[in-house]
């Protein structure tokens, strides 16, 4: 079974409006990570928080952590169409030798 | 700096075929890591290498998939006798030796193989 799972599985909005999509995961880890994939392309990386963070940020994203609820969530503001793309969450856990765990996925549209 | 690089980017194969499927890690790059995706669904993990060992396949299946990533060349996997649910996405990511504790991967653009 998935380690993470991505909630919503889609999200439509319109240029300007801020996008929220929760990831959660089953059992602790070292550090939780959120990629971007274009259709037809590879994964890029977006950010890490390790789990001992609470909250990063990088430009228009924002990553909270909530390792009692097993959960954290990716927020995009200010979304631009170019913004367009399907978001995964990632896990990397001691017990499973550090290697990437993925979610589902989310996919976001984002409306000129 | 060039990024990661896999070969083909398409590839076609009948029934009963094989299929190989490459990855050139980023330069300085000793980690290698596949993954498998499906339409419209997440990256399940296959397998990690180092140069010249197999850290993991735990998500390799049991029969016709292996890997390698020899001391020179590119990484390899390599699917006999595909079937028609081998068709699939085929993703390689690189990290360099020190990133064990970030686990921060670098993807290439992927390889779909379609089973006709």
């Amino acid at each position: 079974s998935q380690q993470g799972e991505e909630d919503p599985q889609a999200l439509s909005i319109q240029e300007g409006e801020n996008a929220t999509m929760n990831c959660s995961y089953k059992t602790s880890i070292n550090n939780l990570q959120w990629y971007r994939q274009n259709s037809g392309r590879g994964l890029v990386h977006l950010i890490l928080i390790r789990s001992n963070e609470r909250e990063k940020h990088s430009g228009r994203l924002r990553v909270t952590l909530d390792t009692s609820k097993k959960s954290s969530s990716l927020l995009i503001t200010a979304s631009r169409a170019a913004d367009t793309a399907s978001y995964f969450c990632a896990t990397t856990r001691e017990a499973a030798g550090n290697k990437l765990t993925f979610g589902g996925g989310t996919r976001v549209l984002v409306k000129p | 700096n060039a990024g990661v690089m896999q070969n083909p980017r398409h590839l076609v194969r009948r029934r009963g075929q094989e299929a190989r499927l490459r990855c050139s890690p980023m330069k300085g790059h000793s980690h290698v890591y596949w993954y498998r995706q499906l339409p419209e669904e997440g990256l399940k993990f296959m397998v990690y290498l180092q140069k010249e060992n197999i850290i993991d396949e735990s998500g390799m299946p049991k029969e016709r998939f292996s890997a390698e990533f020899p001391k020179e060349g590119p990484s390899i996997l390599r699917i006999q006798q595909v079937v028609r649910g081998d068709s699939a996405a085929y993703f390689c990511a690189s990290s360099p030796p020190n990133s064990m504790d970030t686990g921060e991967l670098f993807f290439g653009e992927g390889s779909r193989l379609t089973v006709l």
